[in-house]
């Protein structure tokens, strides 16, 4: 497509619940990026895919993540028994190249609220 | 392992004013650099990048960043703000040797004021 497409674009969960978020990135961009914002803060990385090579899980934050993606296409970020601090805007970028070096093209975000 | 340092969390300016936000890196060789904007809820757009070559890059809406080695920073420059430019920015670095995620400052919020 013409951008990266997130969705859905707000979700509101009950605690304990799972929660699936859907990235569609840039056709051909071979690498995807998950990033979270929380509030007033900055972007944490989270998880990366580059083509078939085994995905960089070292932002994770607990076993409660996790995330799939289809060799080059969708990505889905599942986040299990949801948390109240679980609670952030989740951003997702692609980038035609590995490593970013000419950027990324980020998707408006999936706002989770765990109530 | 690289990381950023935006030393200020919020700046407010006058309508036409300049602009400078500041941006320290920390990397052991030349850095990918990078600056973004964040309009409310939006995502993040790209204004500039510097990979190698001249320090002073040109971006989109006006802005320009230098890159400074022998003080580590990229910071970001506007001659004149316009009301639209209020937003949250980001400054971002990345390994050049390397497949590694870009990593984030924690963001400089920009408020204009007539």
């Amino acid at each position: 497509g013409a951008g990266v497409s997130q969705s859905p674009s707000n979700k509101v969960t009950e605690k304990g619940k799972d929660v699936e978020l859907r990235c569609d990135p840039i056709s051909g961009h071979t690498a995807l990026y998950w990033y979270r914002q929380r509030l007033g803060q900055g972007l944490e990385f989270l998880i990366y895919f580059q083509g078939n090579s085994a995905p960089d899980k070292s932002g994770l934050p607990s076993d409660r993540f996790s995330a799939e993606r289809t060799g080059e296409s969708v990505s889905t970020l599942t986040i299990q028994r949801t948390q109240q601090e679980d609670s952030a805007v989740y951003l997702c970028a692609s980038s035609l190249v590995p490593g970013g070096s000419y950027g990324y093209t980020f998707g408006s975000g999936t706002r989770l609220t765990v109530v | 392992a690289q990381s950023v340092t935006q030393p200020d969390i919020h700046i407010t300016v006058s309508e036409g004013a300049s602009l400078e936000l500041r941006c320290n890196y920390s990397y052991g060789a030349t850095p990918y650099l990078f600056w973004y904007v964040q309009s409310p809820g939006q995502g993040l757009q790209l204004l500039l990048k510097y990979f190698s070559g001249d320090t002073l890059v040109q971006g989109i809406k006006g802005f320009e960043a230098e890159f400074k080695r022998s003080q580590s920073s990229f910071n970001l420059r506007k001659p004149s703000v316009h009301w639209s430019d209020a937003a949250e920015y980001f400054c971002a670095v990345g390994a050049s040797s390397g497949n590694t995620p870009l990593v984030f400052g924690k963001g400089t919020r920009l408020s204009v004021i007539a």
